[in-house]
């Protein structure tokens, strides 16, 4: 059972434009998020996270917003440069849990 | 290297066959996970340990997958009577704790596994 999902599977966007990237959560025990971004053939690497004690987290171009309320959070990319196509996981987990569960990733192209 | 290694990076078993695949993390960090990552359908986590248990959590999807660590920076995942449907990237993590929390996961490239 996906704990973490994303529905948008792909996601295709104009260099220059906003990313929206889309998670949403049904363990209300998860309590830390992250964003992962994966290049082929290579691991994820750790983008940008935020705890449930906020509702907003910015680093340089990318932004990720914590709805707890909806269970929804979002990772925004702005603006989006051609380095930034990839898969994008959504990541949780609960209160010193060591557990990570992921959502199935967004592929996101950004065009020239 | 600083990072976190697997291997190999490729591997083809026949169906039946037990695999082990390797995985060295990060000197230091406490937490290692194993991740089996499906196309479209994200990653599951295979196995966790904390700390310096030889022997790991294991038990989805079933019996099948256990890990060791037979150092603290080494965990070996062991796949029995591999079955088509195992065939995935999987994936190892490991992560530090930072304050009494548990820091963002490190990865390695996975290995890619196809049983015929």
């Amino acid at each position: 059972d996906q704990q973490v999902k994303q529905n948008s599977p792909s996601l295709s966007v104009q260099e220059g434009r906003i990313s929206i990237l889309n998670c949403d959560y049904t363990n209300s025990m998860f309590d830390y998020f992250l964003w992962y971004k994966k290049y082929p053939a290579e691991g994820p690497t750790f983008l940008i996270s935020i705890s449930s004690i906020k509702d907003k987290n910015e680093d340089g171009r990318f932004t990720v917003f914590l709805n707890k309320s909806a269970k929804h959070l979002s990772l925004h990319i702005v603006p989006s440069q051609p380095g930034d196509s990839a898969v994008y996981f959504c990541a949780a987990r609960g209160l010193n849990d060591y557990k990570l569960s992921f959502g199935a990733g967004t592929t996101v192209t950004v065009r020239a | 290297g600083a990072g976190v290694s697997q291997s190999p990076r490729y591997k083809v078993a026949k169906r039946g066959r037990d695999v082990a695949l390797r995985c060295d993390s990060i000197s230091g960090h406490v937490t290692l996970y194993w991740y089996r990552q499906t196309l479209g359908q994200g990653s599951e986590v295979l196995t966790y340990s904390q700390s310096d248990a030889q022997r790991d959590k294991s038990g989805r999807p079933s019996g099948r997958f256990s890990a060791e660590r037979p150092e603290r920076s080494v965990s070996t995942l062991k796949i029995q009577r591999t079955e088509q449907g195992d065939s995935a990237v999987y994936l190892c993590a490991s992560s530090s704790l930072s304050g009494g929390r548990v820091a963002e996961a490190f990865f390695g490239q996975g290995t890619r596994l196809t049983v015929v």
